[in-house]
């Protein structure tokens, strides 16, 4: 399978700071989503990006397939934002489960008050 | 929109005894249905998955099963639990067009003991 890295492991922060999570990734994929983990440990829906660049109020995300990362941009953290940040790819070929994603350990972000 | 229902949400089961969770899906037709369980330390690996009323794949072999009784009912369900069955287990579906983007339900968290 693909292997996914994600660092850094884990992230304190002040509220109002900016914040840059990794995603690398060891081989070619089809699709690239970034989760937000809640704190009763819901998945949320970030970012759906296989390539390029999109934002989302204070959040945005770029994935550079070629090179095999993905960036998520945090900016002016707030206490909400606190959680696990878990990227995650896909790769479609024979053999391959459609909608089989495969995860990073995720990003333990807290942000303090 | 798509919404992912789970229940229960939480549940304290002895070894040995059987499990039922269940998953249903709004907003969508036809979805691929995906089970993945959550250990401690926050990786995230998917059992099973349904392409479609009664087809089921297995992605490791382990203690549990899973059927689709209907379109948009997935189900996970062992005869006797095992102590390593504890975990957080997510339910997920895409949106029904074989786009790769899934979303998840709100978690089950089993705790055998």
């Amino acid at each position: 399978g693909i292997q996914v890295e994600q660092s850094p492991p884990d992230l304190i922060l002040q509220e109002g700071a900016n914040s840059t999570l990794r995603c690398n990734f060891s081989d070619s994929v089809n699709n690239l989503q970034w989760f937000h983990q809640n704190p009763w440990g819901q998945l949320i829906n970030l970012f759906y990006i296989p390539s390029g660049t999109k934002q989302n109020g204070r959040l945005s995300a770029t994935t550079v397939a070629t090179e095999r990362y993905s960036l998520l941009y945090i900016s002016s953290s707030q206490t909400t934002d606190s959680g696990v940040y878990f990227c995650a790819v896909e790769r479609y070929g024979r053999g391959s489960t459609l909608g089989r994603l495969y995860f990073g350990r995720g990003t333990q972000l807290t942000v303090w008050p | 929109s798509q919404t992912i229902h789970q229940w229960p949400a939480t549940l304290v089961q002895p070894v040995g005894s059987p499990l039922s969770l269940e998953c249903t899906v709004e907003g969508t037709s036809n979805p691929n249905l995906y089970w993945y369980r959550q250990a401690a330390g926050r990786g995230l690996q998917l059992l099973f998955y349904s392409v479609g009323i009664g087809q089921i794949s297995s992605e490791v072999p382990q203690n549990l099963s899973a059927s689709r009784p209907q379109d948009r009912q997935f189900i996970l369900s062992s005869k006797k639990l095992l102590l390593s069955d504890s975990g957080f287990y997510l339910c997920a579906s895409d949106r029904g067009l074989n786009t790769g983007e899934l979303f998840f339900g709100e978690g089950s968290r089993l705790t055998v003991l």
